[in-house]
């Protein structure tokens, strides 16, 4: 099993552009999750799934957007990208919203 | 909100000693997760502590919950350079759906 898959694993962008960060799990998690680590600010939470066709806003979702069409898919988009936005952003999955988390390999953006 | 707060931010360690690192929650947890991330990596589940004064070991690792489930601290005894990287302490935010809340982590230096 890969567990959880990012694409892709780096990209640069300048101010205003778009794109959509893609997480794949093969592990049948109802619960998914896009996280932004930044240094000194630790993991925070940006936009979470509970199943497939939900999804819920986090702690830090301004500027993103999200969607799960299907349940082994998460994706993360930004409209028009900031220099703000600049991080690396981690996917995980869980069985339930209490248990372990599993990470995929993270997507580290800057924006010029 | 729920608030996970961990101790030190960074620790400078000889190769040899023994680390700490302590995690407090504002809340009553059901359980507390432990996760290790190496630098440059993506965080991994370590493991996880249920019952009130649980202490867990793997190998050079120790786990404890506290009596009252608000806090948690991870030992690791005669320190390797492959302790090094952050470790994270983690509990449910509050019984919802978004998953779990992460301290700010601590970052384990080993001089060598």
């Amino acid at each position: 099993n890969a567990g959880v898959t990012q694409t892709p694993k780096f990209r640069v962008l300048k101010t205003g552009q778009s794109m959509t960060l893609l997480c794949a799990q093969d592990m049948n998690h109802e619960y998914m999750y896009w996280y932004r680590q930044d240094p000194g600010m630790g993991l925070r939470l940006i936009h979470y799934s509970v199943g497939e066709g939900t999804t819920a806003k986090g702690e830090v979702p301004d500027g993103y957007n999200v969607s799960r069409l299907k349940k082994q898919n998460f994706l993360l988009g930004l409209e028009s990208a900031a220099p703000s936005q600049t991080s690396v952003y981690f996917c995980a999955s869980s069985r339930d919203p209490i248990y372990e988390q599993y990470f995929g390999p993270g997507t580290r953006l800057t924006v010029t | 909100g729920q608030q996970v707060m961990q101790i030190p931010q960074y620790q400078h360690v000889q190769e040899g000693e023994d680390f700490t690192t302590y995690c407090n929650s504002s809340t009553t947890l059901s359980n507390i997760q432990w996760y290790k991330q190496r630098p440059g990596g993506h965080p991994v589940f370590l493991i996880q502590l249920v019952k009130s004064g649980e202490v867990k070991k793997q190998k050079r690792l120790t786990f404890q919950f506290g009596e009252a489930k608000k806090n948690s601290s991870l030992h690791i005894t005669a320190t390797q350079t492959t302790d090094v990287g952050t470790y994270f302490c983690a509990g449910p935010t509050g019984g919802g759906a978004d998953g779990l809340t992460f301290g700010k982590g601590t970052h384990l230096i080993i001089q060598p």
